[in-house]
């Protein structure tokens, strides 16, 4: 199975900060991986896919970036309905899986 | 618009079986498969695994394999995920997503159903 780390685990910023999570994994994934964002109570959204590209309707303050083994989804100035937690997510192979999240608090 | 409503939560006894319902809408049933993945209190996402709705093969986590049922009914537009031999560790959101196929992302998911596993 891949393994996905993200990190950090936590953070804590401020509204118009720029945001960065990072996620490697275990093997090679060329650029199948995705990001979400989970809202608490909520089911998660689809933001990025194949690494960089914006899904309908998200907004372009949300970008992501990476290939091979490094990723990183960026947040160009954090509004506040983007406190959340973000997870990425591998489709290169089955078992999907997923990173262990990242939970965006307010400062 | 595309909506997957699942059925309600359940509370079940360890060693129960439950099975979850995930009715798809408002785009081509066959066109894309369903994923489920699910949540413990608190904690991250976990893949269980996926069906196709164009014929019924599915992909299951090693996991849960052994205990693990995904089926479909074409003519409601029905998917189900039955789990077998509960634990209490099974007690979770449940939720089923539209897969995307080759780029494996979800982009539509239910609004997941609570099972608790509770003596």
């Amino acid at each position: 199975d891949i393994q996905m780390t993200q990190s950090p685990s936590s953070l804590s910023a401020s509204v118009g900060d720029r945001v960065t999570i990072t996620c490697r994994t275990s093997h090679n994934i060329n650029s199948y991986l995705n990001w979400y964002q989970q809202k608490p109570g909520k089911a998660p959204k689809l933001l990025i896919y194949a690494a960089s590209t914006l899904q309908s309707g998200v907004p372009s303050r949300f970008s992501g970036s990476g290939s091979g083994a490094d990723f990183t989804l960026t947040i160009s100035s954090l509004q506040p309905e983007d406190f959340a937690t973000y997870y990425c997510q591998q489709s290169y192979s089955t078992p999907r899986t997923f990173g262990q999240g990242t939970k965006v608090e307010f400062k | 618009q595309v909506q997957l409503v699942q059925s309600g939560g359940e509370v079940k006894k360890p060693g129960a079986s439950v099975k979850v319902s995930c009715k798809a809408a408002g785009y081509t049933f066959f066109s894309y498969g369903i994923t489920w993945v699910r949540q413990a209190p608190g904690q991250g996402l976990e893949w269980m695994g996926w069906i196709s709705t164009h014929n019924g093969i599915t992909n299951n986590a090693k996991k849960f394999q052994e205990r693990v049922s995904m089926t479909t009914d074409t003519s409601t537009t029905t998917v189900y995920m039955e789990l077998r031999s509960l634990r209490s560790d099974d007690t979770a959101v449940y939720y089923c997503a539209r897969d995307r196929g080759n780029l494996g992302n979800f982009d539509y998911w239910g609004q997941g159903t609570l099972v608790t596993v509770s003596s």
